[in-house]
């Protein structure tokens, strides 16, 4: 399968600290993304990284990306009750389909 | 703009019924996708049209039919519903970067019975 794999499957934090979630995948990549889904909505885009680029920001996130061990990573700063969510990778194969795992499901503690 | 917009957001059936789900996006985007989602679970790719005209069958398309009416409208159809074909299906588009990024509409909740 070429979909991502996110780990862990469930986090847990209190409010103010940050979350930290990974991404592993199989094959070479065009550029991996990043979303968002609250509970009982649609997926929500949070942030694109090219396979050529090695780190991005948005806000309070950062996203990693390291091609040679086929792996990225999502992190939230100041974590804040509205990130309760499941974030899911997306690597892009080339061919155009998003193809997604489990998801992490991030829990903020208040 | 309402981005991507799904009707109806719930729907319950008997198995045997059918039934379609309607998308529709207001971005101009050239390519639209149906998934759906169990519990628990990650998206799974039913169908998929990379342009008007043009439809492809994706992870999981037993069961399903799909028509790329125009450009802005992509329908869902289920012509015999199964219990196992409950789910929330989502419908997405993306637009004409190569980046693929997607917009995903709010769902439809199916349970069969």
């Amino acid at each position: 399968s070429q979909q991502g794999e996110e780990d862990p499957q469930a986090l847990s934090i209190q409010e103010g600290e940050n979350a930290t979630m990974n991404c592993s995948y199989k094959t070479s990549i065009n550029n991996l993304q990043w979303y968002r889904q609250n509970s009982g909505r649609g997926l929500v885009h949070l942030i694109l990284i090219r396979s050529n680029e090695r780190e991005k920001h948005s806000g309070r996130l950062r996203v990693t990306l390291d091609t040679s061990k086929k792996s990225s990573s999502l992190l939230i700063t100041a974590s804040r009750a509205a990130d309760t969510a499941s974030y899911f990778c997306a690597p892009v194969f080339g061919n155009e389909k998003l193809t997604f795992g489990t998801g992490t499901r991030l829990t903020i503690i208040p | 703009n309402a981005g991507v917009t799904q009707t109806p957001k719930f729907q319950v059936l008997k198995t045997g019924q059918s039934m379609t789900l309607q998308c529709a996006q207001d971005m101009n985007h050239n390519s639209m996708y149906w998934y759906r989602q169990d519990p628990g679970m990650g998206l799974r790719l039913i169908y998929y049209s990379a342009s008007e005209g043009t439809t492809d069958k994706g992870e999981v398309p037993n069961g399903y039919n799909v028509s790329r009416l125009n450009k802005r409208e992509f329908s869902l159809r289920l012509e015999s519903a199964a219990p196992s074909q409950t789910s929330v299906y989502f419908c997405a588009s993306s637009g004409l970067s190569k980046s693929y990024e997607q917009y995903f509409g709010p769902g439809t909740r199916l349970t069969v019975t």
